[in-house]
């Protein structure tokens, strides 16, 4: 059974960088697409970008000049930095799979990390 | 990129109603689309792919239909466990996913 497992910084200040990481076991590394997903508190989702085992990535134009996603398939691990945050960075963020050929999301994060910005 | 809108945002339902909730996309998605559920706390899980697949382990009382630029998702009999925020999302274009706003049905 998948599961994956993230962690980072819950509390930053404006202009800092978010970082996170997502650490995946129980299934393979290799047949999937990794992403990030966030959401505002009360709010709905949104997609911030992904990444495959050999370093492919797609990411949302509205944030595209401020994230990298990166790969570690050493450690079967993917993590998420967001540079440069304000106050609308403040988001649970959750790591997601979904398979190379379908751009539906099969497996999710626990229950996300809070990121709050705030001075 | 494209749109999708749900209706209506919250929905009033009791036990055992047949409800279903509707989403839009802004342009023809053919049947790229997926169903996820939430709750409170927690992270969003699929209830149906490609518009009307159900994903293994989730009751049959879900159900999805459409293609095109509308789509419906139905709950037969209305259980307890059910009353959550609904999510749809597109991916007919990855440039970017999408979701839509969310339905959150709510006892009646």
């Amino acid at each position: 059974q998948v599961q994956l497992h993230q962690w980072g910084a819950g509390l930053l200040k404006p202009s800092e960088t978010l970082s996170l990481t997502c650490a995946v076991s129980g299934g393979s590394f290799t047949d999937y697409y990794w992403s990030w997903i966030r959401q505002p508190p009360g709010k709905g989702l949104e997609w911030i970008g992904e990444i495959n085992h050999s370093g492919t990535t797609n990411y949302n134009p509205s944030l595209r000049s401020r994230v990298t996603i990166s790969v570690d398939t050493s450690k079967n691990q993917f993590s998420l930095k967001l540079y440069s945050v304000t106050a609308a960075d403040t988001a649970v963020y959750f790591c997601a799979r979904r398979s190379m050929i379908r751009g539906f999301f099969s497996h999710f994060g626990g229950q996300g990390t809070l990121a709050t910005v705030s001075s | 990129d494209i749109q999708m809108t749900q209706s209506p945002s919250t929905l009033s339902a009791s036990v055992g109603e047949r409800v279903t909730l509707t989403c839009r996309a802004s342009q023809s998605i053919s049947s790229w689309l997926a169903w996820y559920q939430q709750k409170p706390g927690k992270a969003p899980k699929l209830l149906i792919y490609q518009a009307s697949n159900l994903e293994s382990g989730v009751p049959s009382r879900f159900s999805g239909s459409g293609s095109g630029t509308e789509f419906t998702l139905t709950i037969s009999s209305l259980q307890p466990d059910d009353f959550a925020t609904y999510y749809c999302q597109q991916y007919d274009s990855y440039s970017p996913l999408t979701f839509g706003g969310g339905t959150k049905v709510e006892i009646k």
